[in-house]
């Protein structure tokens, strides 16, 4: 069973903020909510990881809520070179079978 | 640092052949992973090494061999070739920080058996 869902798919315009939803409401209270990208067929790219608190860094912010059973990762300023497949990993700091689901596709438009 | 280099980057085969997947990590990283992605789907962990001498099972074993040959270095062997292990294949490593695995990835093999 997926510990993660999200949709499928979602469209930005760019320049503007790109918010992109992840629910995991069987997140266990030791596990991390991990965000990685694919552009295109390279390899997955590490963007933001948080636990309980809001994180930020030069890429992104990861939104948690309060309960963790849902976040929210949001690239503020959408660039074309942002289109690429997104995808939201739980795990524990010693899980090394982390799943990728199918992620979610974002295409960022002119 | 090149990070996490993975060799060859292409490879054909024929049904039954075998070959190894290279993969070495320079960030003196713990742990080790190879994944396989197919069109379309997200990645499947094959087998992953949590710390040099050590090698586990993933989600999908079946058909493949890992060797952990030092620190650094990580292959994956196909023994005998099919068709259905036509994909992608990932290394990663990483670093247990104690607040989260960060996992690193290679640039990626493209498989094809025939």
């Amino acid at each position: 069973d997926a510990k993660t869902t999200q949709p499928p798919s979602m469209d930005c315009a760019e320049g503007r903020a790109a918010n992109l939803p992840c629910n995991h409401s069987t997140i266990s209270g030791n596990e991390y909510v991990y965000w990685y990208r694919q552009i295109h067929s390279q390899g997955p790219q590490y963007i933001i990881h948080g636990l309980k608190n809001n994180e930020t860094n030069e890429m992104a912010s990861l939104i948690i809520t309060e309960d963790r059973k849902s976040s929210t990762l949001i690239l503020p300023h959408a660039t074309l070179r942002d289109t690429a497949v997104y995808y939201c990993i739980v795990g524990s700091s010693n899980d090394y079978k982390l799943s990728f689901g199918a992620g979610t596709t974002v295409t960022v438009r002119a | 640092n090149a990070g996490v280099t993975q060799t060859p980057k292409f490879q054909v085969l024929k049904t039954g052949q075998s070959m190894t997947l290279q993969c070495a990590q320079d960030m003196n990283h713990n742990s080790m992973y190879w994944y396989r992605q197919d069109p379309g789907m997200g990645l499947r962990l094959i087998y992953y090494s949590a710390s040099e001498g050590t090698t586990d099972k993933g989600e999908v074993p079946n058909g493949y061999n890992v060797s952990r040959l030092n620190k650094r270095e990580f292959s994956l062997r196909l023994e005998s070739a099919a068709p259905s292990q036509t994909s992608v294949y990932f290394c990663a490593s990483s670093a247990t920080t104690g607040s989260g695995e960060k996992l690193f990835f290679g640039s990626g093999t493209q498989l094809s058996v025939l």
